[in-house]
């Protein structure tokens, strides 16, 4: 248990419709990442925030992706009129400062039929 | 653009022997390196980084990894291979000290007994 956990596991959703997971840090880690992992790739980089703040956004987080973290705690990923091509692991990682371990958790799956 | 390639994408190896796997990142200053696993249905976990000081990086379980910054290339070794360590293996640099890593492919490794 790696301490960082994601809402829901799984989800499946039509296209078009508006998806939000939840993401969930190892308590007082200030840094907090998003990532998306697809069949056979490696993680891409999404957004990352540390405490409440949203740093850096990837050109891969259209408009249709927002992220947010109210309380420099958890956060929460939300996707707008879903597309089949977001299908796709999402994957939420914490840190608790600069060069230390980033802990990740078990990602969620979303399914857009 | 930073790039991280792993060369290989498939490997297949019988318990006992070693293993190499191989990664090299596009980046011409100062990275820090890491390797991290994916067990099936796991999420992933760090088996070791590289920040600084001696190349040669010992990590869990009994992998190692040498920085090479003349060939860019940080490749994983473990001297004898366990059924255990079948897993998804994944590259990943940080490119500049700003904790958006860029990620390798990944290299599947299956064990048989």
């Amino acid at each position: 248990d790696t301490g960082v956990s994601q809402d829901p596991r799984h989800k499946i959703t039509k296209r078009g419709q508006n998806v939000t997971f939840r993401c969930d840090p190892i308590s007082e880690h200030n840094r907090l990442y998003w990532y998306r992992q697809t069949l056979g790739q490696g993680p891409e980089f999404l957004t990352y925030f540390q405490n409440e703040a949203q740093l850096e956004k990837s050109r891969l987080l259209s408009d249709r992706f927002s992220a947010e973290r109210p309380k420099g705690s958890f956060s929460t990923l939300e996707i707008q009129r879903t597309e089949q091509g977001d299908s796709a692991m999402y994957l939420c990682a914490s840190e608790a400062a600069m060069n230390t371990e980033a802990f990740f958790g078990q990602g969620t799956r979303l399914t857009v039929v | 653009a930073q790039s991280v390639s792993q060369h290989n994408h498939h490997v297949i190896l019988s318990e006992a022997a070693s293993l190499e796997l191989g990664c090299n990142y596009s980046y011409g200053g100062t990275v820090n390196l890491f390797w991290y696993v994916q067990y099936p249905g796991q999420h992933l976990q760090l088996l070791l980084k590289y920040f600084s000081g001696d190349p040669l990086v010992k990590g869990i379980k009994g992998f190692e990894a040498e920085f090479i910054k003349s060939k860019f290339s940080f490749n994983l070794r473990k001297p004898s291979v366990q059924w255990s360590d079948t897993a998804e293996y994944f590259c990943a640099v940080d490119a500049g000290n700003n904790r958006k890593l860029i990620w390798g492919l990944g290299t599947s490794l299956a064990v048989n007994p």
